[in-house]
């Protein structure tokens, strides 16, 4: 079945620093995904989103890169600050009506 | 412009008791998702609907949990004579569309079965 999975559970990064984090897809059907932000005690938050016919996106301090040949998806964070630190998931769908979503990374920012 | 609001953010209840758990999504939305968070782990889809229709159910346990969303009023989440596994986060989600939207997620009602 569909499944999402994350390279790292936990990551720890110095602030300043640039971050990447990592999410494996199994569908390769899948032509949609979302990266989400989760902090403590709060729902999760978009913070870019990228669909299949594209490899790279870009935001505001943020990059999505999307490999499609091994079904990699990063979250690159460029300069990353104290209020970064939270939870970060990936989600795929494949024209489907809901996502699926990986157990998540933590982002720890350290001083 | 409200998101997508949740009540209440903690629910406490004892075993066997029933838990109704509510979601008004954002304006304009007329998709609502359910989704299940255990500690220290990711969401878990449970249902999704539209105005009076169950679309998707495939994710809701088969006994004792039912959602529904009628033409009036919020989302509800039901779980009936509630076990201590069911102590979890509960996360409502909205989209103006199915598959190729984003959603707005809420802020998550907390239970805990005592």
């Amino acid at each position: 079945g569909e499944s999402v999975g994350l390279h790292l559970p936990t990551l720890s990064v110095q602030e300043g620093d640039n971050s990447i984090i990592n999410c494996a897809y199994s569908n390769s059907a899948s032509d949609y995904f979302i990266w989400y932000k989760q902090e403590s005690g709060k729902g999760p938050q978009f913070i870019i989103d990228i669909r299949s016919n594209m490899d790279k996106r870009q935001g505001q301090r943020v990059t999505v890169l999307l490999n499609k040949t091994v079904k990699h998806l990063s979250l690159q964070i460029a300069a990353t600050q104290p209020g970064d630190s939270a939870v970060y998931f990936c989600a795929e769908n494949n024209y489907g009506q809901n996502f699926v979503f990986g157990p998540g990374t933590r982002l720890s920012v350290l001083p | 412009n409200a998101g997508v609001m949740q009540n209440p953010r903690h629910l406490v209840r004892r075993r066997g008791q029933e838990a109704r758990l509510r979601c008004s999504p954002m304006k304009g939305h007329s998709h609502v998702y359910w989704y299940r968070q255990l500690p220290e782990e990711g969401l878990k889809f449970m249902v999704y609907l539209q105005k009076e229709n169950i679309i998707d159910e495939s994710g809701m346990p088969k006994e004792r949990f039912s959602a529904e969303f009628p033409k009036e009023g919020p989302s509800i989440l039901r779980i009936q004579q509630v076990v201590r596994g069911d102590s979890a986060a509960y996360f409502c989600a909205s989209s103006q569309g199915a598959g190729t939207y984003g959603y707005t997620f809420g802020s998550g009602t907390r239970l805990t079965v005592v």
